[in-house]
């Protein structure tokens, strides 16, 4: 049973530059959230994606999007990308049926340097 | 005033001992509460839902405290390979989707 995998796992990337983080869900999951990490800090909320569309938003620019695909597999965008950007960004799934309630399975994350 | 609040340590701890973490968490709605751990670099697993009435797990035990707001966890008998960061996790002020994370404590365990 494949868990969550994300891809790629270590990029850099120049500020200015856009990326494309992508992540497949655990199998049976239908819900796909993304964090932020940057170092020596807890992950930060990014958004939410349950049956294609962007169910929750945290406190994140518009310069990040995503994208969740009938397959439940997601992906992230960052545009414009600024030195602060720099972080792992990490990819979580869950079930609909246990809700905010049930365990969040990670992936290794997509550590983004931005030069 | 951060929504989750943890003391970052580290916590350097012999192996043997026993050792408490708190968190504070500033929403007096919130519902769900979580204990994660995060090996150096890794990614963060689920160590423990914490319940009302408290839970314990082997060597591990969670506590909450909802007039006073915090969340506590209480490792004995601490083994070199409980060595890691532990994040106190809370359901949003905004949200029943959106997990509010603590920064974390590090945990160093030594022979």
């Amino acid at each position: 049973d494949a868990g969550v995998t994300q891809s790629p796992t270590h990029l850099i990337k120049t500020r200015g530059q856009q990326v494309t983080l992508r992540c497949s869900p655990k199998s049976g999951h239908d819900t796909v959230s993304w964090y932020q990490q940057a170092l020596g800090q807890g992950p930060q909320f990014i958004f939410q994606y349950y049956e294609e569309e962007e169910r929750q938003r945290g406190n994140f620019p518009d310069r990040f999007s995503g994208h969740q695909f009938p397959n439940y597999s997601s992906e992230l965008n960052v545009n414009a990308l600024l030195l602060g950007d720099s972080a792992l960004y990490l990819c979580a799934s869950s079930s609909s049926w246990t809700g905010n309630t049930g365990e969040l399975f990670f992936g290794e994350g997509s550590r983004l340097t931005v030069l | 005033r951060k929504e989750v609040e943890q003391d970052p340590g580290p916590f350097n701890v012999p192996e043997g001992a026993t050792v408490a973490f708190n968190c504070t968490y500033s929403n007096s709605a919130s519902q769900s509460f979580f204990w994660y751990r995060q090996d150096c670099r890794k990614e963060p697993k689920l160590l423990m839902s914490v319940y009302s009435s408290g839970n314990e797990d082997g060597r591990f035990t969670a506590q909450l405290n909802r007039a006073s707001q915090y969340i506590s966890l209480l490792i004995r008998d601490s083994k070199l390979s409980d060595s890691a960061t532990y994040l106190c996790v809370v359901n949003g002020r905004s949200s029943n989707y959106q997990l509010i994370w603590g920064a974390g404590t590090k945990l160093i365990i030594k022979p």
